[in-house]
């Protein structure tokens, strides 16, 4: 199986601020690596597929890159509504997820 | 807009059988090019990838789960379902559906609010 990891696991930041969160997997996943965004209560969100394509509707201020094994998942200038958990997850063998960064104000 | 909503008992008795349905609005579940899938998050964990159910009619599973598991689906009323068998404890999750569309590599797209399953006696 392929694990994924997540740097931090959590991370306290202000509105306004720029964020990066590391993913690593433990085997190469190519760009088979989608990002997303989960609030409590709710259903995660799609953010990021493909390591960089932006989602539609998701907004300019979210971006990714990387491929292989080494993954970034960027916010500038943070927004209220930003403050969440965020997933990476793999699609090149089977499917897995990463276990979250919890990203707090 | 797609629309996916989970429905099934919350609560399930150890070594019973889990039964979820997703319906599904706005797509057809045999749209080309679509995948339909089961997940989970345990408590204080991550998630899980279960199953799919894919719009040709092939299914794939998680290897830890294969033997007690089954992904279906029923077109003429637009719902895929998930059967798990001999439950346990660590069974107790969230389940979501969740939709993927073959152009983004099944990235879980569209997703049902979740249900609460409960396994207790």
């Amino acid at each position: 199986d392929i694990q994924m990891t997540q740097s931090p696991s959590s991370l306290s930041a202000s509105v306004g601020d720029r964020v990066t969160i590391s993913c690593r997997a433990s085997q190469i996943v190519s760009t088979y690596l989608n990002w997303y965004q989960q609030k409590p209560g709710k259903a995660p969100k799609l953010l990021i597929y493909g390591a960089s394509s932006l989602q539609s509707g998701v907004p300019s201020r979210f971006s990714g890159r990387g491929s292989g094994t080494d993954f970034t998942l960027t916010i500038t200038s943070l927004q209220p509504e930003d403050f969440a958990t965020y997933y990476c997850q793999q699609s090149y063998t089977m499917y897995s997820f990463g276990q979250g960064t919890k990203l707090e104000l | 807009q797609v629309q996916l909503q989970e429905s099934g008992p919350g609560l399930v008795k150890p070594s019973q059988t889990l039964s979820l349905t997703c319906t599904v609005s706005g797509a057809s579940i045999s749209s080309d090019g679509h995948y339909w899938n089961w997940i989970r998050h345990h408590p204080g964990k991550g998630l899980q990838w279960i199953g799919y159910f894919y719009s040709g009619g092939s299914t794939y599973y998680n290897p830890s789960l294969t033997s007690r598991l089954s992904v279906s689906a029923d077109t003429s009323r637009n719902q895929f379902s998930l059967k798990l068998t001999s439950v346990t404890a660590a069974d107790t999750a969230v389940y979501y559906c969740a939709g993927g569309r073959e152009y983004q590599l099944n990235a879980f797209d569209f997703w049902g609010q979740g249900t609460t399953v409960t396994v207790s006696s």
